[in-house]
């Protein structure tokens, strides 16, 4: 089945630096892929999504490329503040009217210290 | 502003007890999902419905039934709860047939079964 992994379970930065948060999926078909941001005693929130190959998805500061070729979709920031600190989850969902069925990594929490 | 609520935000029930959690949605939205957050696992889906009186098997059903009785409302309904249901359990809508293909998540309920 359809599956999406984080490597990275936490993530410890100084604010000003860049994060990378990586994101790779498997998939018997062409997927629509997400970004969503979850704070705390929050729902996730969307935060941008990509449908095609070498299309880029960004909100906020935040961007990710959709790679076919490595089956990848990583999140990156040049530069991180205190108030970036959440979890953040790659998911991938299915085309047309089932988009919302989506399948999630197990996220990331990232922690930006001041 | 898209709205999903849950009711209630927490329960602690028995083991073998009967649980109804409540969703209502007010952004007019065809699709209703209810998931599930653990450690490690991110979110899983496990019911969803595309319009009242319709009900759809997500990737974790086991254990759970699901009802919606109007475009609003849609239920999770555990009738032997297990400690292994003990979990986060949010509700979300979407309108994947219009231009916006953004999921909307309410606050969660917090479950627990002793």
């Amino acid at each position: 089945g359809d599956s999406v992994t984080q490597t990275e379970g936490q993530v410890a930065l100084s604010e000003e630096d860049f994060l990378t948060i990586h994101c790779n999926y498997s998939a018997s078909g062409y997927p629509a892929l997400f970004w969503y941001v979850q704070y705390p005693g929050e729902g996730p929130q969307f935060l941008f999504r990509a449908s095609r190959d070498k299309e880029k998805g960004s909100s906020r500061g935040f961007e990710a490329t959709y790679d076919k070729g490595t089956t990848s979709f990583h999140l990156r920031k040049a530069s991180v503040q205190e108030s970036d600190s959440a979890v953040y989850y790659c998911a991938l969902g299915d085309r047309g009217s089932a988009l919302g069925r989506l399948h999630f990594g197990a996220g990331t929490q990232l922690i930006v210290i001041p | 502003e898209a709205a999903v609520t849950q009711s209630p935000r927490n329960k602690v029930t028995v083991t073998g007890g009967n649980v109804t959690l409540s969703c209502r949605q007010t952004n007019s939205h065809n699709y209703m999902y209810w998931y599930r957050q653990d450690t490690g696992h991110g979110l899983r889906l496990i019911h969803y419905s595309y319009g009242a009186g319709n009900l759809q098997i997500g990737d974790v059903p086991d254990g759970y039934k699901a009802t919606r009785t109007t475009q609003e409302d849609f239920f999770l309904l555990l009738e032997l709860a297990s400690p292994s249901q003990t979990s986060l359990y949010f509700c979300a809508s979407s309108d994947p047939q219009g231009s916006n293909t953004e999921v909307f998540f309410g606050k969660g309920t917090r479950l627990t079964v002793v």
